[in-house]
């Protein structure tokens, strides 16, 4: 059964804080790594699909690193804002997508 | 619609009951899956189709739930003789088909109450 962590499961931050989380995976048989966020009553969005180790994505305020030898990758948020609240999702690549619980993140003005 | 779209957004049944969710993808995608969401847990993977064929049903917990894709685009979702532990969000997503790490789109989800 693959496994795929993530942690904390929920952070409160300040506006303006800089944030990162962390999400583990299988080191063996990688194929893709990806990242979504999911605010309430809409639908997941893709943010960083990423393949190969030691890939470093950027959007704006937020980026991804990847550790595919190790099994984990890194997002950060800079800066962050109340709009940046939302759960943050990380998925294991296979034929289809094994996610992880989220990291629920608030950011209170 | 530009995106994933699902019906209904909401759905409250009794116990016992049988349950229909809609799924109309992106057009041109090829491969759509269906997802669970309960409280407190990330999407749990149910089926994925590539086409018309389910590719992948593992995630099926049991034979009350059965998903179909007769023409390769919309997909139902069934759900018989309901029990208060189906009680989820479901998540419906597509993917284009030639990109298989290829990001999903996913639509708002049903979220399914059973009483």
């Amino acid at each position: 059964i693959l496994n795929v962590e993530q942690s904390p499961q929920s952070l409160h931050v300040q506006e303006g804080d800089s944030t990162n989380f962390t999400c583990s995976f299988p080191s063996s048989n990688f194929y893709a790594l990806h990242w979504y966020r999911w605010e309430t009553a809409k639908s997941p969005e893709a943010l960083f699909v990423m393949t190969l180790n030691g890939d470093e994505k950027k959007k704006g305020r937020i980026s991804a690193t990847l550790n595919t030898k190790e099994g984990y990758s890194y997002l950060y948020i800079k800066g962050s804002q109340p709009e940046d609240s939302a759960t943050y999702l990380c998925a294991f690549n296979t034929d289809k997508l094994i996610f992880g619980t989220g990291t629920r993140l608030q950011v209170f003005p | 619609g530009a995106g994933v779209s699902q019906t209904p957004s909401n759905k409250v049944t009794e116990k016992g009951k049988y349950v229909e969710l809609r799924c109309d993808p992106i057009s041109g995608h090829t491969a759509l899956y269906w997802y669970r969401q309960s409280l407190g847990q990330g999407p749990e993977f149910l089926i994925y189709f590539q086409g018309t064929g389910a590719a992948d049903d593992s995630g099926l917990p049991n034979d009350r739930f059965f998903a179909v894709r007769p023409e390769g685009s919309v997909s139902t979702l069934k759900i018989q003789r309901t029990e208060r532990g189906d009680s989820a969000v479901y998540l419906c997503a597509s993917r284009a088909g030639g990109a298989s790490n290829g990001e999903l789109f996913f639509g708002e989800g049903s979220r399914l109450t059973v009483l």
